[in-house]
């Protein structure tokens, strides 16, 4: 069954550093979307990506956050200055096959666990 | 603001035994609901789906209702196994318009051998 894949699993980075998470989403997807859980904490959105462009982000997605889908494959998140409380477990997810209707199930993700130090 | 709950926050029960899981929401307009399963420092894996126009859905051993004028969703886990163990999400989706999931914060169910 087509998976949704995340690299690296685990991230150690210092604070101020950027950082880039790589997500391949499944093959014919057309929406995008990443979400963080920080431990002990819900599930949070911050970011959906249709069409080439961010079609909705959260509070939490400031300036410090970009999104990007450089080829037919890959969606990263970067992240250009990390901060401690960015410290979480980062899932990417994708849905909806051409010709589906928006209302189609979220694919998610191992994660990638984001440590700052 | 949607807000989604869910109770209990853990769950313990012996093999075999049928099991609900409850998920509620504060805003009843919703597009659809979905469960999912994540194990330990794992991802989430999708149970079910139910849109805003069904009342129930089922998967082998699963099965989850929604009421949306009471906003309430309950999965519902037949002959539970030690396999079962992993905490359990449900997530709302508001409209059309917008792909963002609001998560509850989950139920862990540890089903004891």
């Amino acid at each position: 069954e087509p998976e949704v894949t995340q690299t690296p699993s685990h991230q150690v980075t210092q604070m101020g550093q950027e950082v880039i998470l790589r997500c391949v989403p499944i093959s014919n997807h057309l929406y995008f979307y990443w979400y963080r859980q920080i431990l002990g904490q819900k599930v949070e959105f911050l970011v959906s990506f249709y069409n080439n462009e961010i079609s909705e982000k959260s509070e939490i997605f400031d300036d410090q956050f970009s999104v990007e889908r450089p080829d037919g494959s890959n969606f990263t998140l970067k992240i250009r200055s990390t901060k401690l409380e960015d410290s979480a477990m980062y899932f990417c997810a994708s849905s909806a096959a051409p010709g589906q209707g928006v209302g189609q199930p979220q694919h998610f993700g191992d994660g990638t666990r984001l440590s700052i130090l | 603001k949607q807000e989604v709950t869910q109770i209990p926050a853990a769950l313990s029960v012996p093999e075999g035994e049928n099991l609900v899981l409850n998920c509620s929401f504060t805003d009843s307009a919703i597009y659809n609901l979905q469960w999912f399963r994540q194990d330990p420092g794992k991802g989430l894996t999708s149970l079910l789906l139910i849109q805003s126009s069904q009342r129930e859905q089922t998967s082998g051993r699963l099965n989850a209702s929604l009421d949306k004028s009471s906003g309430r969703s309950t999965l519902y886990i037949a002959a539970s196994q030690p396999g079962d163990s992993a905490t359990y999400l449900c997530a709302v989706k508001g409209s059309s318009n917008t792909g963002k999931l609001i998560f509850g914060q989950g139920t862990t169910l540890q089903v004891k051998p």
